[in-house]
C-alpha cells in the first residue's frame, strides 16, 4: 500500500524557517518524481514545487522561488521541503504527492499524503 | 503560466442527479489534465488523469472528456459521498496549475 506521511509543520514567526518531511512507503520511492502542493485555509490547491526521481531536476512556483528548496534522500525514502523567509501568506496545509510516470499520458499525480499544517504568525 | 478556469464555482444537486463540471485552459494542454476530489478536512483524492482515464479504484460513475483547452468532469447518479469540492489541474507544463475548484453541494 502506497503511503505518504508528512511531518514538520507547526507555528513559525515571519522570516523564520521550517523543514517539512514526507516519508514514503509501499513503493520504490527512487523511481518516482514528487510534488509539494499547498492549500491556504479556505482556499484552493496551489502547486509549490516538484523534483525528479533522481533529484537532478527541480521546479518551483514563482511565489516560493528563492525561499524554498525541495530535495530528497532516496536512501531514506524521504522528500523534503526547506522553507525560509516565511511569510504570513505561506500559511497552509502542505501536501506531498507522488507523480506517476505515464508512458503516453504524461506525469500525473496519483497519491497524496494527509498534509501538515504550517502557520506563519507572530 | 497556464490559467485554469472551472465553472461553475458551486453547484447544488440532488442524490441521483447527473452533474457536469467544466474546466478551461488558457492555452492548449493536449490531454494533460487531471481531476481531484477533496472532502472537508481531507487530502485530495486523484480521480482522473489524461483527461479521461480513471485512477485505479475510482468508480465508473466518474468520467472525463476533452482535449486542447476544454474539458469536462461528469458524475452520474450522485450519492451522498460524492458531495465534495472538485479541482482540475493541468500538468502539461510548469508551473503546474489548478482550477479554483467547484463545490458540489446537496440540494
Amino acid at each position: 500500500e502506497v503511503q505518504l506521511v508528512e511531518s514538520g509543520g507547526g507555528l513559525v514567526q515571519p522570516g523564520g524557517s521550517l523543514r517539512l518531511s514526507c516519508a514514503a512507503s509501499g513503493f520504490t520511492f527512487s523511481t518516482y518524481a514528487m510534488h509539494w502542493v499547498r492549500q491556504a485555509p479556505g482556499k484552493g490547491l496551489q502547486y509549490v514545487s516538484a523534483i525528479s526521481s533522481d533529484g537532478g531536476s527541480t521546479y518551483y512556483a514563482n511565489s516560493v522561488k528563492g525561499r524554498f528548496t525541495i530535495s530528497r534522500d532516496n536512501s531514506k525514502n524521504t522528500l523534503y521541503l526547506q522553507m525560509g523567509s516565511l511569510r504570513a501568506e505561506d500559511t497552509a496545509v502542505y501536501y506531498c504527492a507522488r507523480v506517476y510516470p505515464g508512458k503516453y499520458s504524461g506525469n500525473f499525480v496519483d497519491y497524496w499524503g494527509q498534509g501538515t499544517l504550517v502557520t506563519v504568525s507572530s | 503560466d497556464i490559467q485554469m478556469t472551472q465553472s461553475p464555482s458551486s453547484l447544488s444537486a440532488s442524490v441521483g442527479d447527473r452533474v457536469t463540471i467544466t474546466c478551461r485552459a488558457s492555452q492548449g494542454i493536449s490531454n494533460y489534465l487531471a481531476w481531484f476530489q477533496q472532502k472537508p478536512g481531507k487530502a485530495p483524492k486523484s480521480l482522473i488523469y489524461a483527461a479521461s482515464s480513471l485512477q485505479s479504484g475510482v468508480p465508473s460513475k466518474f468520467s472525463g472528456s476533452g482535449s486542447g483547452t476544454d474539458f469536462t468532469l461528469t458524475i452520474n447518479s450522485l450519492q451522498p459521498e460524492d458531495f465534495a469540492t472538485y479541482y482540475c489541474q493541468q500538468y502539461n507544463s510548469y508551473p503546474i496549475t489548478f482550477g479554483q475548484g467547484t463545490r458540489l453541494e446537496i440540494k
